[in-house]
């Protein structure tokens, strides 16, 4: 069965720390990896990775693939309150000429002042 | 450009009733697809649209149907609801759905949330 996993589903810090998410998936007929981040309703879209060993970077968020050994990892630096939030991390999987995304569980993120 | 926009943003249904949700995507793109979020199961799969036409379709049971206009605007129809049906449900819009050269990436919407009591 198709599944993605993240790790860990919840971790606190305090300003300025570097956080690590980790996800991992086992998707049959995998295309691409999504991050997003949730706060209240509508999950926003961080990256989407397609390619293995490419980072791709966006302000202080930065993210890679590993296709090899099915995992990716999203990396926030000098974390910030308004960083708190759930990250979820998502596979594409691809059939009948579409597509669907398989979700893990999310890793609820809390920043401290 | 306006994002992907879901009616209404929440309801409060009784067992036994139906409810129909909206989704109208990003302009331009033609793939729309619905998901079911719970504290207990997260983020699930229920069917894709493209074109008019149900691409895809997750584990739910029958109760669960969707449909696709010529304009992409979708809608969900849930029938002789049960209190598990209780969730967040979110569109998600994309240009052309995953099978795309490259991967498009999926817009949500804020979602509709919906209290069955």
């Amino acid at each position: 069965e198709d599944k993605v996993v993240q790790s860990p589903l919840s971790l606190v810090v305090h300003e300025g720390d570097t956080v690590t998410l980790n996800c991992s998936y086992e998707v049959t007929n995998f295309r691409s990896l999504l991050w997003y981040k949730q706060e209240k309703k509508a999950p926003t879209f961080l990256f989407m990775l397609t390619s293995s060993g490419i980072e791709k970077k966006s302000g202080r968020l930065s993210s890679i693939l590993d296709k090899k050994e099915l995992f990716s990892i999203l990396n926030i630096t000098a974390t910030q309150t308004g960083d708190s939030a759930v990250y979820l991390c998502a596979a594409t999987e691809i059939y009948n000429q579409g597509g669907k995304l398989i979700f893990g569980q999310g890793t609820e993120l809390s920043v401290k002042p | 450009k306006a994002g992907v926009t879901q009616t209404p943003r929440y309801l409060i249904k009784t067992r036994g009733q139906q409810v129909t949700l909206s989704c109208s995507p990003i302009s331009g793109h033609r793939s729309v697809s619905w998901y079911q979020q719970t504290p207990g199961q997260g983020l699930q799969f229920l069917f894709e649209y493209f074109s008019e036409t149900q691409r895809n379709k997750g584990n739910f049971p029958g109760r669960f149907s969707g449909r696709q206009f010529s304009n992409s605007r979708s809608e969900m129809n849930v029938s002789t609801l049960e209190l598990g049906d209780s969730a967040l449900y979110l569109c998600a819009s994309s240009l052309a759905g995953g099978l795309a050269v490259g991967g498009y990436g999926y817009t949500f919407g804020s979602g509709t949330r919906l209290t069955v009591v």
